[in-house]
């Protein structure tokens, strides 16, 4: 089977950090991604982690832990605009499955 | 300008009638998957396929379900008949091989009434 875990949602302060949690549970592994998701908008892909370590991409990083089954999107320096649906999702063999998404409110 | 197209963007129809969404993946991506997201189950895979052949449709209904690709630039999902339950949005998406990135199209927001 296969069972991708993320919480639903997530609350935050302009400014600060925050890092939402992702484990997995698939019969394959091609690699992690994670996509951001805006209110009435497509997905749009974030960052990609196929072995373990941390990858940074400006204001985004995003770890993975395969022997754990685990990974974790970090925001920082929260901006307003980062209000949105984050979505983990792997690749199981040659299928790319998402998880339900964590909705990121950011307040001022 | 490489990007998903997926039309119509948006349809009302009828229970009972077929409806038809097509998509246009990116040039050279060998990958299109069918998604289907509705707020209580997040993006739902229905569907992919690996040059031009289909891999996996066990996500789908089949017996009212049907994707197909009939040629590079086309893949196109039907639902006949068509049911309330069937409302969301369906999203296209295309990949270069497996383990790439996947682009989005702006997806097809389905109401049936």
């Amino acid at each position: 089977g296969q069972n991708i875990d993320q919480p639903t949602e997530m609350t935050a302060t302009e400014g600060a950090i925050v890092q939402i949690n992702c484990t997995y549970q698939t019969s394959g592994f091609n690699g992690l991604f994670w996509y951001q998701q805006h209110a009435g908008e497509a997905p749009t892909f974030l960052s990609y982690n196929v072995l373990d370590g941390l990858e940074e991409k400006g204001r985004f990083s995003s770890f993975l832990s395969r022997s754990k089954g685990y990974s974790y999107l970090l925001l920082k320096e929260l901006q307003m605009k980062d209000s949105a649906s984050y979505l983990c999702a792997v690749y199981n063999t040659d299928k790319l499955i998402f998880g339900t998404g964590t909705r990121l409110q950011v307040f001022p | 300008d490489a990007r998903v197209t997926q039309t119509p963007r948006d349809k009302v129809t009828e229970m009972g009638q077929e409806v038809t969404m097509r998509c246009q993946p990116i040039l050279g991506h060998n990958t299109v998957f069918w998604y289907r997201q509705t707020m209580m189950q997040g993006l739902e895979l229905l569907a992919y396929f690996r040059n031009r052949a289909p891999l996996d449709d066990s996500g789908m209904p089949k017996d009212r379900f049907s994707a197909e690709m009939p040629d590079a630039t086309l893949a196109t999902l039907k639902i006949q008949p068509s049911e309330p339950r069937d409302s969301a949005v369906y999203f296209c998406a295309s990949g270069l091989a497996p383990g790439t990135e996947a682009f989005f199209g702006q997806g097809t927001r389905l109401t049936v009434v």
